[in-house]
């Protein structure tokens, strides 16, 4: 079956260590995005990839940097991690022709 | 800028009642309205939708119906099970904004027997 793939499910770091998410997709679409979803709270557009072409959502911090090597895959890079970073880091993917996103289970994260 | 507005849970009902969960939303144009739903420990699954005025999505049980006059998409469903409890996001997308998604915060339903 298509779907979205992110790895790991759940992550421990530390405080300050640089931490690389993954995400990918065999639906061959030509958008990702990655959002941050805090406890109780509605998921935070961080940056999309339309094909090559990055956008960073205005508030998104320099902190979080991402990677999108081919059509298939996608990686969240956090340089350096604090406590408030800790959230659900949840991959999703369209194609601009359909309103609809997918999303992949996420990957939580815990900074210690 | 685009907003929506869900009612605050968590929203508590015995098994087959009736439920409604109220979303507004605030946006220019004609957006596309979505409702996603969010099981324990897993990410966001596309739920229903609707993509202009009066249309009705529908899935698993589960309706709502895009009324532009009162900026509204109200997720029913008639009869809901234990296994429908999750977190509901409704969530809009507005045109010329390349595919981004305005959520709500969301509405806890626990279901009980």
């Amino acid at each position: 079956d298509a779907m979205v793939i992110q790895n790991p499910r759940y992550q421990v770091t530390q405080f300050g260590k640089p931490v690389t998410l993954s995400c990918s997709q065999t639906l061959n679409h030509n958008v990702m995005y990655w959002y941050q979803q805090k406890s109780s709270q509605a998921p935070k557009l961080l940056f999309h990839y339309y094909d090559k072409d990055f956008n960073n959502e205005a508030d998104t911090p320099d902190n979080f940097q991402s990677r999108r090597p081919n059509t298939s895959f996608c990686f969240l890079d956090i340089r350096s991690p604090g406590l408030g970073d800790a959230a659900m880091y949840l991959c999703a993917t369209s194609t601009l022709i359909y309103n609809e996103q997918f999303f992949g289970p996420g990957t939580r994260l815990t900074v210690l | 800028g685009d907003s929506v507005t869900q009612m605050e849970g968590p929203v508590t009902l015995s098994e087959e009642a009736f439920l409604t969960i109220n979303c507004t939303y605030t946006a220019t144009g004609y957006p596309s309205l979505f409702w996603y739903v969010q099981y324990p420990g897993e990410g966001l699954q596309l739920l229903l939708k609707a993509t202009k005025a009066d249309d009705k999505g529908s899935n698993k049980g589960f309706e709502a119906t895009y009324r532009k006059e009162t900026t509204s998409f109200h997720l029913e469903k008639g009869s809901v099970q234990v296994s429908d409890s999750a977190v509901y996001f409704c969530a809009l997308r507005n045109t010329g904004t390349a595919s981004k998604l305005t959520f709500g915060t969301g509405t806890r339903l626990q279901v009980t027997l």
